[in-house]
C-alpha cells in the first residue's frame, strides 16, 4: 500500500459525459501528479500540483482540468469524454516538488475509466 | 528530459539473478538515475535510485558505469512476483519551475519462469 488513495477504482461512462477522479496523497506529501496510461501511449504525465499551485503541465488535453485543494487532495476533471479517453489514470504524490537525493514519488492503484 | 534506452523484454528463471540494462548516453551531471517497476494492474512503484555510486537496498542493486552513460538494475534472486515492467528514468533534481515529474519510457518487460 503506497498510501495514495484514488477513487473511484472503476468507472464506466458514455461519450460526451464528464467525470471527476479523486486523489488523496500520502500524509505530508505536498506534490500531486496525474498520469494517464493507455495501451498505445504508455504512461503519460498530465499535470503536477504543489501545495495548491500548478507546477508542471504535460500532455493534458484542454477538456481535462485538475486542481489541488487546501487539504492537499486533488481532483482530475475529464469532460466531453471520447472513446479514446478510456485509460487508467494514476495519481502520485511526493514530499516536495524538488528533490534532495531525488525524493520518491508514490503512485496510487489507479482509476480505470471506460468510455462507451 | 534525457532519454534512456532499454530492451523491450527479458526473461529469467526463478531464483536466478537478473541484470536489467539501461543506456543513457546524454545524461547530465544533475540527473539522478531512478528505477521504477509496474506490476500488472498496479501503479508504478519505486525500486532504487542513484547518482554516481552503486546502490543497494532490500529490493535490488543499482550498478552505475563510471562515465554514467549506462546503468544496470540487479535483482539478486528473481521471483515470480518480480515479473513486471521495469522503467529506467533520469530525473533532474535541480530546483526548477517545471517540477520534478517522472518521464516514463517503454521500459523492459521482465518475464520470470519457474
Amino acid at each position: 500500500d503506497s498510501g495514495v488513495t484514488q477513487t473511484p477504482k472503476h468507472l464506466i461512462t458514455a461519450t460526451g459525459q464528464r467525470v471527476t477522479l479523486r486523489c488523496s496523497p500520502r500524509s505530508g506529501d505536498l506534490s500531486v501528479y496525474w498520469y494517464q496510461q493507455s495501451l498505445d501511449q504508455g504512461l503519460q504525465f498530465l499535470i503536477q500540483y504543489y501545495n495548491g499551485e500548478e507546477r508542471a503541465k504535460g500532455n493534458i488535453l484542454e477538456r481535462f482540468s485538475a486542481q489541488q485543494f487546501p487539504d492537499l487532495h486533488s481532483e482530475l476533471n475529464l469532460s466531453s469524454l471520447e472513446l479514446g479517453d478510456s485509460a487508467l489514470y494514476f495519481c502520485a504524490s511526493s514530499v516536495a516538488t524538488w528533490g534532495i537525493s531525488g525524493n520518491t514519488i508514490y503512485f496510487g492503484e489507479g482509476s480505470w475509466l471506460t468510455v462507451v | 528530459d534525457a532519454k534512456t534506452t532499454q530492451p523491450n523484454s527479458m526473461e529469467s528463471n526463478e531464483e536466478e539473478p537478473v541484470h536489467l540494462p539501461c543506456n543513457h548516453s546524454t545524461i547530465s551531471g544533475t540527473d539522478y538515475i531512478h528505477w521504477y517497476r509496474q506490476l500488472p494492474s498496479q501503479g508504478p512503484e519505486y525500486v532504487i535510485h542513484g547518482l554516481t555510486s552503486n546502490v543497494n537496498n532490500r529490493m535490488a542493486s543499482l550498478a552505475i558505469a563510471e562515465d554514467r552513460k549506462s546503468s544496470t538494475l540487479i535483482l539478486h534472486r528473481a521471483t515470480l512476483r518480480d515479473a513486471a515492467v521495469y522503467y529506467c528514468i533520469l530525473r533532474d533534481v535541480r530546483i526548477t519551475g517545471g517540477g520534478n515529474k517522472l518521464t516514463f519510457g517503454t521500459g523492459t518487460q521482465l518475464k520470470v519462469e519457474l
